[in-house]
């Protein structure tokens, strides 16, 4: 494994679309978390699994959004009904084991909403 | 309070200087704390881990800690043009199941 994957690297939708995100981990990290990162800011939290269990959700996590992680390996983010404020990158971050070795992170998803 | 504080910057530090940047934490349960780099359009990169308190070098880095005073700092000796980014502090309470960020520190190093 090189590392994690996301694709697509940019994504423009018109608000009101509905988006889907994809992340591969690198393949023995059983812990997979998804960040949001707006301009300026550190990455928010929004949603982790280990394995497939989605195990904790941030109140940043609207209905609008629904995350998955089938079989314990890839994941998705879905948001439906974009809004402007979603505009942001959406960064997947993945680790074995005790948190306390840090993340690695992928490149990122940049979404904007026109 | 935010839980995790830093100066936004930006930091300008000439050529061969050193850099410090400075974190300060409101939980005091946090066990692990991280220095991410972070370049412009990129996604974070871990550049630097510490868990006691003291001094970890790597390289051009050193991280410091001390939980009695809740900071931890990142130094970047011989700093270079290559290390303009900006750098995220991260922290781990330890009861927590995630990474809590900082906003960054922008570091200009100018020739």
């Amino acid at each position: 494994d090189t590392g994690v994957s996301q694709n697509p690297r940019h994504k423009i939708t018109k608000r009101g679309q509905n988006v889907t995100f994809r992340c591969d981990p690198i393949s023995e990290h059983n812990r997979l978390y998804w960040y949001r990162q707006t301009l300026g800011q550190g990455p928010e939290f929004l949603t982790y699994f280990q394995n497939e269990a989605q195990l904790e959700k941030s109140r940043l996590l609207s209905d609008r959004f629904s995350a998955e992680r089938p079989k314990g390996s890839f994941s998705t983010l879905e948001i439906q009904r974009t809004e402007q404020g979603d505009s942001a990158m959406y960064l997947c971050a993945s680790t074995q084991g005790p948190l306390g070795y840090g993340y690695t992170f992928g490149s990122g998803t940049r979404l904007t909403v026109v | 309070q935010k839980e995790v504080e830093q100066n936004s910057g930006p930091l300008s530090v000439p050529e061969g200087a050193i850099a410090s940047l400075n974190c300060t934490y409101s939980d005091r349960g946090s066990q692990s704390f991280f220095w991410y780099r972070q370049y412009s359009g990129k996604s974070p990169e871990l550049i630097m881990s510490i868990y006691s308190n003291g001094d970890k070098e790597d390289g051009r880095f050193t991280a410091q800690l001390n939980k009695a005073s809740q900071y931890v700092s990142l130094l970047i000796r011989d700093s270079q043009p290559s290390d303009s980014a900006t750098y995220l502090c991260a922290v781990d309470t330890g009861t927590a199941s995630k990474l809590t960020f900082g906003t960054g520190t922008r570091l200009q190093v100018t020739l």
